[in-house]
């Protein structure tokens, strides 16, 4: 299987919250990533934690680490139309090398 | 004003020809990167470098070149080996190779 894992869509109605999932078989990393990317656009940092952390909290942002189940989550609370894109998990990768994207997760927001 | 600028947005290339896609950074990080998105395939890593004068193959090379003479500066050449060069292209810069990755807008390449 892929080495970064997500579900391809998910559809959430507007004021709802959004759980983005991703699963990862290497534990070596040092950080996990969130990225946006909005339609015709380059991908934008969202926000990111150390792999010694399980939680972090930023505005309507959450990312959450089960490190035993090698999953990482993004919930975005009341979503709005505006989060409508795709969102990307990365990790850090072994040695001197880049990191590593899952495929992505296109978030529709319907109003 | 920091940041990672490609050009053109959108380019178009003709039968047989090589296309030059242009990256610069002025963000001083070390690591610069070359990706091709194309629809439900995420991102693919095409080169990267971790420093000047030296680079390394990702995983979808063929039919691309690139050059790092500048820190700033990592272009990218379409060459026409490449069959199939439709796609969205990705520029990135990092501090380091591990550390996180910052991105330009983009440049759509079509073929005529």
């Amino acid at each position: 299987g892929e080495d970064v894992e997500q579900s391809l869509f998910l559809s959430v109605r507007e004021g709802d919250s959004s759980v983005i999932n991703c699963t990862y078989t290497d534990s070596s990393s040092t950080y996990l990533y969130w990225y946006k990317q909005e339609p015709g656009a380059g991908l934008q940092l969202l926000t990111y934690i150390f792999s010694n952390m399980d939680m972090k909290q930023d505005q309507r942002l959450t990312v959450l680490l089960n490190k035993k189940d090698k999953h990482l989550s993004l919930r975005i609370a009341d979503t709005q139309t505006g989060d409508s894109a795709i969102y990307f998990c990365a990790r850090g990768a072994r040695g001197n090398t880049p990191l590593v994207f899952g495929k992505g997760t296109r978030l529709s927001v319907i109003a | 004003d920091g940041g990672i600028t490609q050009s053109p947005k959108y380019l178009f290339r003709k039968e047989g020809q090589n296309v030059t896609l242009s990256c610069e950074q002025n963000l001083n990080h070390d690591a610069m990167y070359w990706y091709r998105q194309d629809p439900g395939q995420g991102l693919r890593l095409i080169y990267y470098s971790q420093i000047v004068n030296d680079f390394q193959k990702g995983d979808i090379a063929e039919g691309y070149s690139v050059s790092r003479e500048k820190k700033e500066s990592f272009p990218l050449t379409v060459t026409s080996a490449q069959k199939n060069p439709t796609a969205f292209y990705l520029c990135a810069s990092s501090l380091g190779a591990q550390e996180t990755q910052y991105f330009g807008p983009g440049t759509r390449l079509l073929v005529l």
